[in-house]
């Protein structure tokens, strides 16, 4: 499997409170990605990185940024969570040439009361 | 990107071939056709693709038309741990990677003892 760690696995928290989950890789791939994952939805792109402070915005972008300051290192901030982003995180990583080929990481269960 | 239409469950017995099938009738030229899978509560895991010959890897084998209009993807002795939902994903790579990947309702494939 592909060295790709998500933290925390799991949070609760309040709305209206910041929220940040970290994707970490040991695979020195250049691309990474936050999806989140909602019944009736299936997997939806949030915002994507390729490279170091290189960053795009996905389809389901808005309430949410991202930073990577180091090649290993992807954030997802929720500035401000709102109960409609209760949802499963989701870190992926690819390489330059094969970016759909991407490797995901086990996930994040966000509930947001 | 082109869509693909895909069953919604399959069963199939333990140790016999689970043969999923794809359409992607309206796929272009460059695009290639990937697989991918989701046990439950688990991140999406990276099968196999292909752009016109037949592929096969340790996990699956991938058969596409000659008219690249549908494809089956084949796990040739089907264990309980196969159970999970199947996706298949067609895509360009000057295009898709980078926009992430486009995952439909996928196929439910539940192997029986």
């Amino acid at each position: 499997d592909a060295g790709i760690t998500q933290s925390p696995r799991h949070k609760v928290t309040e709305t209206g409170t910041p929220v940040t989950l970290r994707c970490h890789q040991t695979e020195n791939h250049r691309y990474m990605y936050w999806y989140r994952q909602d019944p009736g939805h299936g997997l939806r792109l949030i915002h994507y990185s390729y490279g170091v402070k290189d960053t795009d915005k996905g389809e389901v972008s808005d309430g949410y940024s991202v930073s990577r300051s180091k090649t290993e290192d992807f954030l997802l901030t929720l500035e401000s969570a709102t109960s409609s982003q209760t949802s499963v995180y989701f870190c992926a990583i690819s390489e330059s040439d094969k970016r759909e080929t991407q490797y995901f990481g086990p996930g994040t269960r966000l509930l947001v009361l | 990107d082109a869509k693909t239409t895909q069953p919604t469950s399959m069963d199939c017995a333990e140790g016999r071939a689970a043969n999923l099938p794809c359409n992607h009738s309206t796929i272009s030229g460059n695009e290639y056709v990937y697989w991918y899978r989701q046990i439950h509560s688990q991140g999406p895991q990276y099968i196999i693709h292909g752009l016109k010959n037949n592929e096969t890897n340790e996990m699956a084998s991938l058969i596409i038309t000659e008219d690249r209009k549908s494809s089956t993807l084949i796990l040739p002795h089907a264990t309980l741990r196969d159970t999970a939902v199947y996706y298949c994903i067609v895509s360009s790579p000057s295009g898709g990677g980078a926009d992430g990947l486009t995952f439909g309702k996928g196929t439910h494939l539940i192997i029986q003892p």
